[in-house]
């Protein structure tokens, strides 16, 4: 069974600064997606990382893949008070669809 | 979110009655799914559906029936539900092996359970 640990579970940050969100997976994965989830509201599709190595940005984000050591990141840069949401990385089982969300990062971006 | 749709968006009910749920992708995906979202706890997935058919059971209790009729809709039948079962109830649909974004889950609105 696929295990996933993101850190940290809670994260305050001025705007402006910079910082990373990490997942940890424990069993192999052909591809990792990133998600986030404002307050009351769905889950918005961010990013899909499909191999090794693979590293992807839009604006402010960039999420990387290193699937030798189970581990994805999600940099923030220089952030702004828009990011404020949670953010969830999902990993997908090498067979079949199954996605396995993570505890979810409960960003903060203060003024 | 008009890709997909779910309703109602809130529903509270009694433990003795019986309420669906419905979803509906307009996105031409050929898998759905149930999911369950409680306050402080991950995301967990319910039901699976690939072309129609039942793929995954997650070990859900009986009083949650799924239904899919066809590859756009997705139901969930309630009945005899728990006060726990008060939750975020999301769908979501994706397209198997697709060129591009394979397999990306995309998400409906979410119906907000309450059991009263």
């Amino acid at each position: 069974e696929l295990k996933v640990e993101q850190n940290p579970l809670f994260l305050s940050m001025q705007e402006g600064k910079n910082y990373t969100i990490y997942c940890n997976y424990s069993t192999t994965s052909d591809r990792l997606y990133w998600y986030r989830q404002d307050p009351g509201k769905s889950l918005e599709s961010l990013f899909v990382l499909l191999s090794n190595g693979a590293v992807k940005q839009e604006g402010r984000l960039m999420a990387s893949l290193d699937t030798k050591a189970r581990l994805s990141t999600l940099h923030i840069t220089a952030a702004v008070h828009d990011l404020s949401a949670t953010y969830f990385c999902a990993p997908k089982e090498t067979s079949g669809s199954r996605l396995t969300f993570g505890e979810g990062t409960q960003l903060t971006v203060n003024p | 979110e008009t890709g997909v749709t779910q309703t109602p968006r809130h529903l509270v009910m009694g433990m003795t009655n019986k309420k669906s749920l419905k979803c509906e992708q307009h996105l031409g995906h050929n898998a759905m799914y149930w999911y369950k979202q409680s306050a402080k706890k991950p995301l967990e997935l319910m039901f699976v559906y690939n072309f129609k058919e039942q793929t995954e059971n997650n070990s859900v209790p009986s009083r949650f029936s799924p239904e899919c009729p066809n590859s756009s809709h997705l139901f969930l039948h309630l009945h005899t539900l728990q006060p726990e079962d008060s939750a975020l109830y999301l769908c979501a649909s994706s397209q198997l092996r697709g060129d591009t974004n394979p397999d990306t889950q995309y998400f409906g609105p979410g119906t907000r359970l309450t059991v009263l």
